[in-house]
């Protein structure tokens, strides 16, 4: 099994409909963040996580919205999607030791129509 | 302000042929600095890192990577490309110490011609 999981892998859904998109580790790290990656835009963090009490905004987390329901478990939620929001999306986690880089899943190819 | 550029939105090489993607930071303290690789319909996947010490860092994949301060650059190397290089390559860099948000650059594809 990977160490970081996302679900689904694609998905197409509406405009105005809630999708929620889901990430899993076993890395055992504290750390979890959600990112959108755009052709010509690299990786833009959404939100991010240091631990389960803690959530914070990145720099794009306008019509999104996250909860951290256990130390493995990140989920990006998207309340009312709108087609601006079609992206590829990658959680990753990172721990707190001397190792920074982080642990990607494989993404979730979000369309909206 | 923080920033990641990437010059090179495309390089197209032969195989067999040396490789350099350049990387260029806006960071206010020393920064930690990475560079990953993301094949077709895949994550990312880490080639390399520089925390400190030797400038010249070695990853996998037989990449290295050369950390100049006085350039504020992180440029990435191969000096012989396989075809199975072709992906796109993304350098980020994050804070020392503490808090590691990274950021990353825009990413350059590679192409790898036979």
């Amino acid at each position: 099994d990977a160490d970081v999981t996302q679900t689904p892998r694609n998905r197409i859904t509406k405009t105005g409909k809630r999708i929620m998109l889901e990430c899993s580790q076993t890395k055992g790290h504290d750390r979890m963040y959600w990112y959108r990656q755009d052709p010509g835009l690299g990786l833009r963090l959404i939100y991010y996580s240091f631990d389960v009490k803690d959530i914070n905004k990145g720099e794009i987390s306008d019509g999104y919205s996250v909860s951290r329901q256990a130390q493995a478990k990140f989920s990006l939620s998207l309340e009312s999607a709108i087609p601006n929001q079609t992206a590829l999306y990658f959680c990753a986690t990172s721990d707190l030791g001397t190792n920074y880089g982080y642990t990607f899943g494989s993404g979730t190819r979000l369309t909206v129509v | 302000a923080q920033s990641v550029t990437q010059p090179d939105i495309h390089i197209t090489v032969s195989e067999g042929a040396s490789l350099e993607l350049r990387c260029n930071y806006s960071y206010g303290a020393t920064p930690y600095l990475f560079w990953y690789v993301q094949s077709p319909g895949q994550g990312l996947q880490l080639l390399l890192k520089y925390f400190s010490g030797d400038t010249l860092v070695q990853g996998i994949k037989g990449f290295e990577a050369e950390f100049k301060r006085s350039q504020s650059s992180f440029n990435l190397r191969k000096p012989s490309v396989h075809w199975s290089d072709a992906a796109e390559y993304f350098c980020a860099v994050g804070p020392s110490g503490g808090y590691n948000k990274l950021i990353f650059g825009a990413g350059t594809r590679l192409a790898v011609h036979p």
